[in-house]
């Protein structure tokens, strides 16, 4: 069983749902990352969390520590969102990143 | 926000050739480094964490000797596949890390290694 378990795998909806990727991890971990990966190969983090919600435009990011479970959701999507979502955590006392295997979101106009 | 350069984006080379990756971070001093490989399909597989002017710590499998990887500076750190055969053809990406652990890790854009 992996550490890091993402869930849908694949993920496509209509311009405009709301969507919701999840993330479930069975470590003690310091940090938590979401990170979007386009077609090309090109890797930006989008939060880095520890604990509660942060939000960035159309970005949600939560956290529940005790269930060991994070959540990205998106409003308005757009075709533009488009790309893998990536769950990574960095494990207690340790520097290292360990991955979820993906979600490929496809977001159809 | 801080930005990781990754140099070339993509390569295309004969077996037996070495290719040299470089990982710049522009606007920040990166004590850390990291170096991933991703296979199609499948997620990033660290490869080894380099910290400035310290030998690199590689992970159970990586050969330190084919993949050379170099940290002289504070915004340099450069992977070397040496003698580079087809079963190397892969993505390569690194990402870096300035100051102590609750830093987030910033990514390069990758490089698509293609061995004939």
């Amino acid at each position: 069983k992996n550490e890091v378990e993402q869930s849908p795998q694949n993920l496509t909806a209509q311009e405009g749902e709301f969507i919701t990727i999840n993330c479930s991890y069975s470590v003690g971990i310091s940090a938590l990352h979401w990170l979007q990966q386009h077609p090309g190969g090109g890797i930006v983090s989008l939060f880095m969390l520890s604990s509660g919600k942060k939000k960035h435009g159309r970005l949600i990011a939560t956290i529940n520590i005790q269930e060991k479970h994070s959540s990205l959701h998106i409003t308005a999507s757009h075709p533009r969102d488009s790309a893998v979502y990536i769950c990574a955590v960095r494990v207690d006392g340790n520097e290292k990143l360990t991955f979820g295997t993906g979600t490929r979101l496809t977001i159809i106009p | 926000g801080a930005v990781v350069s990754q140099h070339p984006s993509w390569v295309i080379c004969k077996s037996g050739t070495s290719v040299k990756i470089e990982c710049r971070s522009l606007d920040f001093q990166a004590t850390t480094m990291f170096w991933y490989r991703q296979f199609p399909k499948q997620s990033l597989m660290l490869m080894a964490t380099s910290n400035e002017g310290s030998k690199a710590t590689y992970e159970q499998g990586v050969e330190k000797d084919k993949f050379l990887i170099n940290h002289a500076s504070l915004t340099l750190s450069t992977l070397t596949v040496t003698s580079a055969h087809p079963e190397d053809s892969s993505f390569y990406i690194c990402s870096a890390k300035q100051g102590h652990s609750n830093q987030p890790q910033h990514f390069g854009d990758g490089t698509r290694l293609s061995i004939l």
